[in-house]
C-alpha cells in the first residue's frame, strides 16, 4: 500500500525567502504526482502535475521535481509571498485507488 | 460551470438521519472521485467512477455509505443513518480521463452530525 510522507509538517518563513517542501513515497509504481494547495475552509487547488515519465514541472514561481527511484518529490517556491500561506499537499496517482495524499505541510509566510 | 461544483456547501444533520451530497464534475471529464477529510486527518479516498463503469466500492467506510453517478456526469454520495464520526468535509474531484490526468477539486461539503 502506498504511503506518502510530507516533511516538514509546518514551516514559517519571512517573506521573500526561497523554500523547499518535501514529499516521499514508498511505491514507485505511480501514474503521476500532483501538488495541491488548500486554503482554510476551502477545497484543493491543483498547482502542478508531474507524469511518471517526467522529472520536473514549472509554473511561475513554483517548481516541482520527481525522482521515482528514490521515492521523492520536492516543491520549490521562489521569492515567497504572504499569499503563499496555505497547506501544501502532495498526492500520488496510482490507478483505481485514486490519489494517495500526504498529510500536508502547513506553510506560513510572515509579512 | 468552469469548475467542480458541490452542494450543499454546509450540512448540519441529526444523528440517524440520511444525507445526500451532490457533485457536478467539470463538463467532459470522465473520471470522478470522492474523498473525505476529517479534522486533523489527511484525505481519505472513498470511491472512483470512470465513465459509466461500475465503481469499486471497497473504499467506502461502511455499508451506510453509497454512491452513484447518473449518465456519466452528476454523482451523489448518500450516507444513511448518520453517525457523529461521519462529520467531515466531503470533497469531490474530476479528471479528464482517469487517474493519469490532472484532478480538479470542488470546494467540498462540510457535514456536521449532531
Amino acid at each position: 500500500k502506498q504511503e506518502v510522507t510530507q516533511i516538514p509538517a509546518a514551516l514559517s518563513v519571512p517573506e521573500g525567502e526561497n523554500l523547499v517542501l518535501n514529499c516521499s513515497f514508498t511505491d514507485s509504481a505511480i501514474y503521476n504526482l500532483q501538488w495541491f494547495r488548500q486554503d482554510p475552509g476551502k477545497g484543493l487547488t491543483s498547482l502542478l502535475l508531474i507524469q511518471s515519465s517526467q522529472r520536473e514541472q514549472t509554473s511561475g514561481r513554483l517548481n516541482a521535481s520527481l525522482d521515482k527511484s528514490s521515492g521523492r518529490s520536492t516543491l520549490y517556491i521562489a521569492a515567497s509571498q504572504p499569499g503563499d500561506s496555505a497547506t501544501y499537499l502532495c498526492a500520488l496517482g496510482g490507478g483505481a485507488d485514486g490519489l494517495t495524499f500526504g498529510k500536508g505541510t502547513h506553510l506560513i509566510i510572515q509579512p | 460551470g468552469a469548475g467542480v461544483s458541490q452542494s450543499p456547501s454546509n450540512k448540519v444533520t441529526e444523528k440517524g438521519k440520511d444525507v445526500e451530497l451532490r457533485c457536478d464534475p467539470i463538463s467532459g471529464h470522465t473520471a470522478l472521485y470522492w474523498y473525505r477529510q476529517s479534522l486533523g486527518q489527511g484525505l481519505e479516498f472513498l470511491i472512483y467512477f470512470q465513465g459509466n463503469s461500475a465503481p469499486d466500492k471497497s473504499g467506502l467506510p461502511s455499508d451506510r455509505f453509497s454512491a452513484e453517478r447518473t449518465g456519466g456526469s452528476v454523482s451523489t454520495l448518500t450516507i444513511q443513518r448518520t453517525q457523529q464520526e461521519d462529520s467531515a468535509v466531503y470533497l469531490c474531484a474530476s479528471s479528464f480521463d482517469g487517474p493519469n490526468t490532472e484532478a480538479f477539486f470542488g470546494q467540498g461539503t462540510r457535514l456536521t452530525v449532531v
